[in-house]
């Protein structure tokens, strides 16, 4: 069965420190995988997706699937990063999303 | 990208009473799907709608308790039944479109049940 885990509820760190947000996932097959993002009053948005291996916002994932893992990161951390991240991943017409870390950026 | 309208944002409903949530779209989409947040926990798919027939329920979530419509490519509804206080939870529609894996989300439904 498919499943996604965040190992950590919450991460602060200080700004301009490297972040990574970590990311395990569970499935046999060939994962599509992604990273939402819930900034404060604002809804679930797509961060990024590991098919474009593109950076938004400065975040970077890397898919290894010898580890099953899919985490995020970002070398300079900013204030306006704090939110809530979601790892997802898409089979079959659904999504699987982990329990969520909180990223908390201090100034 | 796909627009999506959710009313209503919040409410507070009496245990025993039911509530209708409406997910509108600006434009067709492919798939529909209705999710469940509890508090500090992930997103709980509950069912995903399908355009003029059933809705297709997952495991621990039944039709009875949550009747689901989606008479159009672009609209539907989430009815949340004879509430109780553990139904208490923010309620979340979510599209994608044909041919990109994408999903769009509304901004959410808090729903208090007392």
């Amino acid at each position: 069965a498919q499943r996604v885990t965040q190992p950590e509820k919450l991460l602060s760190v200080f700004k301009g420190a490297p972040v990574e947000l970590k990311c395990n996932y569970s499935y046999s097959g060939s994962p599509e995988l992604f990273w939402y993002v819930q900034y404060s009053r604002q809804r679930l948005q797509l961060l990024l997706r590991h098919i474009s291996r593109e950076s938004i916002k400065g975040f970077t994932a890397d898919l290894n699937k010898g580890e099953t893992s899919f985490h995020l990161k970002k070398p300079f951390a900013q204030e306006e990063d704090s939110a809530m991240y979601y790892c997802a991943l898409y089979n079959f017409n659904k999504f699987y999303f982990g329990s969520g870390t909180k990223l908390n950026v201090k100034p | 990208s796909a627009v999506i309208s959710q009313k209503p944002s919040r409410d507070i409903c009496q245990r025993g009473t039911s509530l209708t949530i409406q997910c509108q779209v600006d434009s067709q989409v492919t798939m529909m799907f209705w999710y469940r947040q509890q508090p500090g926990q992930s997103l709980t798919l509950i069912a995903t709608a399908n355009q003029g027939s059933e809705a297709t329920y997952e495991s621990g979530f039944v039709i009875d308790k949550f009747p689901i419509s989606r008479p159009n490519l672009t609209f539907s509804t989430l009815t949340v039944s004879n509430m109780s206080p553990e139904d208490s939870s923010i309620y979340l529609c979510s599209v994608t479109r044909a041919a990109d894996t994408e999903a769009f989300f509304g901004q959410g439904t808090r729903l208090t049940v007392v």
